[in-house]
């Protein structure tokens, strides 16, 4: 089955810094790529995804790279703010989802 | 409501007791998923539902653990003779179809914790 890499575990950047946080998959057939963050006592929300026909999509200050070639994917945050921080999961999807293990972001004031 | 709610928001339990965690998805979603987050692990997919069926429960960790879905809403997450091991977030998401590749609607989910 699909295996999901993600690093870093931890990220600390200073406010208004860039932060980006890689994953790599497995499955050469795995086609959406999303992005969840989960803040404080809450549940994973979709900030961003990816399909595979597409190398780049940005939304105002986030942005996910995908290279197919080498099975990998990253999530860019540009002028990071202070409620930015969280956990980000990384997934890859063929016949399910799976997720990396999360990245605890902190934007230090 | 507006979004997927789960229920109780904590449980703490004595080894080997049952417990039964709530999934109230969001209306009109067909596809209701199950995911346990360990400390400071990923997202560890258990169980999907498409309606009331189950096609495929080889993700759920053991024999201890069961899950329903009536009516094409609710969903239960049994566990059995907890273990301290079973100490975890169980979160539960929906979407309209069970399409992977669309977006899945998380509650906040039950925090387990087995003494």
């Amino acid at each position: 089955g699909e295996n999901v890499e993600q690093h870093p575990s931890t990220l600390s950047v200073q406010e208004g810094d860039s932060a980006v946080i890689k994953c790599t998959y497995s499955d050469s057939a795995s086609n959406y790529f999303p992005w969840y963050k989960q803040e404080l006592g809450k549940g994973p929300q979709l900030i961003i995804d990816i399909r595979s026909n597409v190398g780049e999509k940005k939304d105002q200050r986030i942005a996910v790279t995908l290279n197919k070639t080498a099975k990998h994917f990253s999530l860019h945050i540009t002028e990071t703010q202070p409620e930015d921080s969280a956990v980000y999961f990384c997934a890859a999807v063929d016949n399910d989802m799976r997720f990396g293990a999360g990245t605890r972001l902190t934007v230090k004031p | 409501g507006a979004g997927v709610s789960q229920s109780p928001s904590n449980k703490v339990t004595e080894k080997g007791k049952d417990v039964e965690l709530r999934c109230d998805p969001i209306s009109g979603h067909t596809a209701l998923y199950w995911y346990r987050q360990s400390l400071g692990q990923g997202l560890e997919f258990l169980i999907y539902f498409q309606g009331n069926s189950a096609p495929d429960k080889s993700g759920l960790p053991s024999d201890r653990f069961s899950a329903e879905r009536t009516g094409g809403s609710v969903s239960t997450l049994t566990i059995q003779r907890t273990q301290q091991e079973d100490s975890a977030v169980y979160l539960c998401a929906s979407s309209q179809e069970v399409r992977w590749n669309e977006k899945l609607f998380f509650g906040s989910g039950t925090q387990l914790s087995v003494l």
